[in-house]
């Protein structure tokens, strides 16, 4: 099974901030990779598919980049409404659609 | 509005059973797969299971493969988790997904249930 290492775990930073997450997956996926965000007792929500491809209502602050094993998430202007839980998904045929580990966003 | 609603949580003991249902509305429930992806408390999102949308295909996580069964009734919008023998690691919300993608196309899962909790503790 393909796994996936995101990081960093939790990240402290100021609104306005750019902040980066990380994900890097156990062999190449192409671009098959898919970011989620999980608000505190909220169920995930999808952002962005096909490692930069957002999803329709997403905030043009959220980014993705990255192909093969790197992928990179990047908020460019940390707004307060953006405190969650942020996970990245590998799809790369067929199951299991492994996740990250999870970084807990916060504000500082 | 696309929604999906689970229901069947409880808590009970190792060695349990227990189906878990998803009623699915607002979108055209057989043109799409779905998921069941579980997160125990505090912790990350683990995929679980898919079936097709016809419910010819299944897969399942190594973790609860032969004691999990994912089924659908397309007539009646739902879908399904039957779990056996359950144990303690299991303990989890279990969350309703829909694919994405259209027919035998996955990419993604965009909606998803508000849940449904697990507790499986003697």
């Amino acid at each position: 099974d393909i796994q996936m290492t995101q990081s960093p775990a939790s990240l402290s930073a100021s609104v306005g901030d750019r902040v980066t997450i990380t994900c890097q997956a156990s062999q190449d996926i192409n671009n098959y990779l898919n970011w989620y965000q999980q608000k505190p007792g909220k169920a995930p929500k999808l952002l962005m598919s096909a490692a930069s491809n957002l999803e329709t209502g997403v905030p043009s602050r959220f980014s993705g980049s990255g192909s093969g094993t790197n992928f990179t998430f990047t908020i460019i202007s940390l707004q307060p409404e953006d405190i969650a839980t942020y996970f990245c998904q590998q799809y790369d045929g067929l199951p299991p659609y492994t996740f990250g580990q999870g970084t807990k966003l916060q504000i500082k | 509005e696309v929604q999906l609603v689970e229901s069947g949580g409880n808590v009970l003991q190792p060695g349990g059973s227990l189906r878990l249902s998803c009623a699915a509305s607002g979108f055209t429930f057989d043109d799409y797969a779905m998921h069941w992806v579980r997160q125990a408390p505090g912790r990350g999102l683990e995929w679980v299971s898919l079936i097709s949308d016809d419910g010819g295909s299944t897969y399942y996580a190594d973790s609860v493969k032969g004691r999990f069964t994912i089924s659908r009734d397309n007539r009646k919008n739902s879908l399904y988790l039957e779990m056996s023998s359950l144990r303690t690691e299991d303990t989890a919300m279990y969350y309703c997904t829909k694919e994405a993608g259209y027919s035998t196309f996955y990419y993604a899962m965009d909606v998803w249930g508000q849940g449904t909790t697990v507790t499986v503790s003697s």
